[in-house]
């Protein structure tokens, strides 16, 4: 089966411009998750959808960062006003919502903001 | 809370030692676990899984055991290869399984 697709695998951007990224989960998958990977952490998860509906982003700061996942299948994930500590690589992942089992990611965007 | 406490890094091993990367976790009721890889460049790869205590997770020669007793699930191979230069994460997914929690990473270096 094809895996999640990413896009862009590389952005770099000035503070205070807008970037946006895509994710285009493994057919099928209801529950899709957008992460921040700063370097040298772990993920962190920023925002989970079940299907098209919010399910938890609680750790979403949403006075610059909004997501929306399209007809429950594809997601876009912005940043508006980007600053400095955005960068990262954000990776999105998806699974069938029974996290027992793992979940699939892409292989991210690696976002630098000079 | 949930939580996942491993051992920092980097490991720096020569190819063919033994591999142990600790860890533990911190959950309400019974998780599943997981260790993830992350190659230079990519995305988290799914390594191996336990679901249920006493289980042990197995992949490309890694093992895991499930262990409720010492709330730990540490990561061990063999015999290193170069190619498993990676960071290694740990991982659980909490009683209501729609909850996932990673540990900081562990950056192994294999040396030839």
């Amino acid at each position: 089966e094809a895996g999640v697709a990413q896009s862009p695998r590389y952005k770099i951007i000035e503070k205070r411009q807008s970037v946006a990224f895509w994710c285009n989960p493994i057919s099928g998958h209801a529950t899709l998750y957008w992460y921040q990977q700063i370097l040298g952490q772990g993920p962190k998860l920023l925002i989970q959808f079940q299907n098209n509906g919010v399910v938890d982003d609680s750790q979403l700061p949403k006075d610059r960062f909004s997501a929306e996942r399209l007809k429950g299948v594809d997601s876009t994930l912005k940043i508006q006003p980007a600053k400095l500590e955005d960068s990262a690589v954000y990776l999105c992942a998806s699974s069938l919502g029974d996290e027992r089992y793992g979940y699939t990611f892409g292989s991210g965007t690696r976002l630098t903001v000079v | 809370g949930d939580s996942v406490t491993q051992m920092e890094g980097p490991v720096t091993l020569s190819e063919e030692a033994f591999l142990t990367i600790n860890c533990t976790y911190t959950a309400t009721g019974y998780p599943s676990l997981f260790w993830y890889v992350q190659y230079p460049g990519e995305g988290l790869q799914l390594l191996l899984k336990a679901t249920k205590a006493d289980d042990k997770g197995s992949n490309k020669g890694f093992e895991a055991t499930y262990r409720k007793e010492t709330t730990s699930f540490h990561l061990e191979k063999g015999s290193v290869q170069v190619s498993d230069s990676a960071v290694y994460f740990c991982a659980l997914s909490g009683y209501n399984f729609n909850k996932f929690y990673f540990g900081s990473g562990t950056k192994l270096n294999v040396k030839p």
